[in-house]
């Protein structure tokens, strides 16, 4: 059964500076999807990888996905306030259903 | 190209009583899913349609739940007698086969 982890759960950044959030799966997934969610609302979609080695950037964020590692990054560059949200990665076993992470709850401090 | 849309955005319904909500899913796809999403936690899978059939169902959906698609448009997702662990998040997503899934805005359901 196909498992994702998030971490951290929690993650409190100066404006500025940079860190990642990792994304773990258990087994075989080729497809790995990563979403923003702010508070009391939907999904909005961010990156979808579908390959080992995708690399895709969007303004200060940056995911990648390494298949092999069964690992996925969400690099984020010079936070700004803005960006303070809960960031999930969700993993398509090649089925129907997404299995998403727990989250990581990211609050940017000016 | 609308998006998905559900209906209502918020409900608030007292314990033990029947709640029905609406997803319309973006209108070329044929693939429509449920997920449930609880307070600090990541939506977790309820039940999936292609076109009318309903294929799977997650062991979180008990008897007191039930999901239509009549038509393969619309769906439906029903809750009877409503207890307090029913209070979340009830998130639509819709697909053209195997694609990327689109959620729509969801609905809040509180259980008094």
């Amino acid at each position: 059964e196909l498992k994702v982890e998030q971490n951290p759960l929690f993650l409190s950044m100066q404006e500025g500076k940079n860190y990642t959030i990792y994304c773990n799966y258990s087994t075989t997934s080729d497809r790995l999807y990563w979403y923003r969610q702010d508070p009391g609302k939907s999904l909005e979609s961010l990156f979808v990888l579908l390959s080992n080695g995708a690399v895709k950037q969007e303004g200060r964020l940056m995911a990648s996905l390494d298949t092999k590692a069964r690992l996925s990054t969400l690099h984020i560059t010079a936070a700004v306030h803005d960006l303070s949200a809960t960031y999930f990665c969700a993993a398509d076993s090649g089925t129907y259903k997404y299995i998403f992470g727990t989250g990581t709850r990211l609050k940017v401090l000016a | 190209d609308t998006g998905v849309s559900q209906d209502p955005r918020h409900k608030i319904t007292k314990r033990g009583q029947n709640v029905t909500f609406r997803c319309d899913p973006i209108s070329e796809h044929n693939r429509l899913y449920w997920y449930r999403q609880t307070l600090g936690q990541g939506p977790e899978f309820l039940t999936y349609f292609q076109n009318e059939a309903q294929l799977e169902k997650s062991r979180l959906l008990s008897d007191r739940f039930s999901a239509e698609r009549p038509k393969g448009s619309f769906s439906t997702l029903e809750i009877q007698r409503t207890e307090q662990g029913d209070s979340a998040m009830y998130l639509c997503a819709s697909s053209l086969g195997f694609s990327e899934q689109y959620f729509g805005p969801g609905t809040r359901l509180t259980v008094t």
